[in-house]
């Protein structure tokens, strides 16, 4: 399966400032990314869905202002969570759809963000 | 809607004990039901899935099968070992590519 890494692994941030989340796909071309975020004790809730070249799909009640995703090239998406406050303390991950199509993803390890 | 309910944690276990973590389902139409991994700072994997009713996916020694009666894809596990110690989720999906998770179980092995 694809190998996905994620940039930082854990950030800590100012209220106010701006965080960028990095994905990568490192062995293979990535079409279709997915974002998430998990709240402790939660379950891991679908963001977004990026696609290269193009818009991202944000889900219901996502706002895509606040929530930033880029996907430039085959191998990289980010998220900007922009403004952060505190609330938006969690965990984010993401994963690429792989050649199998809609049933397979490839999971990066996370990111945690904290907004002190 | 769709949504997926498992079993909380975190579970301890000896080495070689039997596992279950339960997980039932709520979905519209007729979903594939998944479980995914995740090692300690690694990402979800997928660990095994089931497409169908009374369809049975194993790996790794892991089990589940698709119980459409019950709506429910418990993991089984004979004889755990200390490097099964992961966080272990529950997923569905119907048609579209959205994946419903659980929650995540904590499973801890001590030798």
């Amino acid at each position: 399966g694809a190998v996905v890494s994620q940039h930082p692994s854990r950030v800590i941030c100012k209220s106010g400032t701006s965080v960028k989340i990095e994905c990568r796909s490192l062995d293979f071309q990535a079409t279709t990314m997915f974002w998430y975020r998990q709240f402790p004790k939660k379950s891991l809730m679908l963001m977004a869905t990026s696609n290269e070249g193009s818009k991202a799909t944000y889900e219901q009640g996502v706002e895509k202002d606040k929530f930033l995703i880029n996907h430039a090239s085959l191998t990289l998406s980010t998220l900007t969570v922009t403004s952060a406050h505190p609330e938006d303390s969690s965990f984010y991950i993401c994963s690429v759809a792989g050649a199998g199509g809609k049933e397979t993803q490839y999971f990066g390890p996370g990111t945690r963000l904290l907004v002190l | 809607g769709n949504s997926v309910t498992q079993m909380e944690g975190p579970v301890t276990l000896s080495e070689e004990a039997f596992l279950t973590i339960n997980c039932t389902y709520t979905a519209t139409g007729y979903p594939s039901l998944f479980w995914y991994v995740q090692y300690p700072g690694e990402g979800l994997q997928l660990l095994l899935k089931a497409t169908k009713a009374d369809d049975k996916g194993s790996n790794k020694g892991f089990e589940a099968t698709y119980r459409k009666e019950t709506t429910s894809f418990h993991l089984e596990k004979g004889s755990v070992q200390v490097s099964d110690s992961a966080v272990y989720f529950c997923a569905l999906r119907t048609g579209a590519n959205n994946l419903f998770f659980g929650t995540g179980t904590r499973l801890t092995v001590i030798p």
